[in-house]
């Protein structure tokens, strides 16, 4: 299994522009996430997916959309560009929902998409 | 209020020694726990997860997790310096994870 694929690794953008961070996932996880991660600071989550056909805003959505097609494949949207959001973006998925007390909500990150908007 | 807190550090630690890392929480709902550790330049690795009171061992890691005042910790044992990386604390919040800034940890030789 190879888990959980972002591409791109590293992307710089100018103000204005439109991009997508490409995520997938090969576990069967019906959960998946996207998460910025700010210098020194935590993971912020952007958006969320309970399934195919279902997503719902985080803490942190304006400026992002997103869709999920499939089980596997949850893209995220940039749609013009800006300085705040140059951060580093993570993809990541689980079984099940935190907060169910069993190890199937244990999420499972991707290795990173670092932006920057100039 | 930040939901979750975690000293920032750098928390220094002689290799060999116990590292001691405490996170506190505000949702009093919350039931999963967990530390993730993160290298440099890297994402986020699941170190532990706890849902019980009371301690959870595994390896050279400890999780303790008190409900009743919050708070969850994560020991270190018998640093090394390839334990040098950023922890991070995630608690659950209304079925989405909340992650604290994390705290550095330092092995010195």
């Amino acid at each position: 299994n190879a888990g959980v694929t972002q591409t791109p690794k590293f992307r710089i953008l100018k103000i204005g522009q439109s991009m997508t961070l490409q995520c997938t996932q090969d576990m069967n996880h019906n959960y998946m996430y996207w998460y910025r991660q700010d210098p020194g600071m935590g993971l912020k989550l952007i958006y969320y997916s309970v399934g195919a056909g279902i997503t719902d805003k985080g803490e942190v959505p304006n400026g992002y959309n997103v869709s999920r097609s499939t089980t596997e494949d949850f893209p995220l949207r940039l749609e013009l560009a800006a300085p705040s959001q140059t951060s580093v973006y993570f993809c990541a998925s689980s079984y099940g929902v935190p907060g169910l007390a069993g190890e199937g909500d244990t999420q499972y990150f991707g290795p990173g998409t670092r932006l920057t908007v100039l | 209020q930040k939901e979750v807190e975690q000293n920032s550090g750098p928390l220094s630690v002689p290799e060999g020694a116990i590292a001691s890392l405490n996170c506190t929480y505000s949702d009093r709902g919350s039931q999963s726990f967990f530390w993730y550790r993160q290298y440099s330049g890297k994402s986020p690795e699941l170190i532990m997860f706890i849902y019980s009171n009371g301690d959870k061992e595994d390896g050279r890691f400890t999780a303790q997790l008190n409900k009743a005042s919050q708070y969850v910790s994560l020991l270190i044992r018998d640093s090394q310096p390839s334990d040098s990386a950023t922890y991070l604390c995630a608690v659950d919040s209304w079925g989405k994870l909340q992650f604290g800034a994390g705290t550095q940890v330092v092995v010195t030789p």
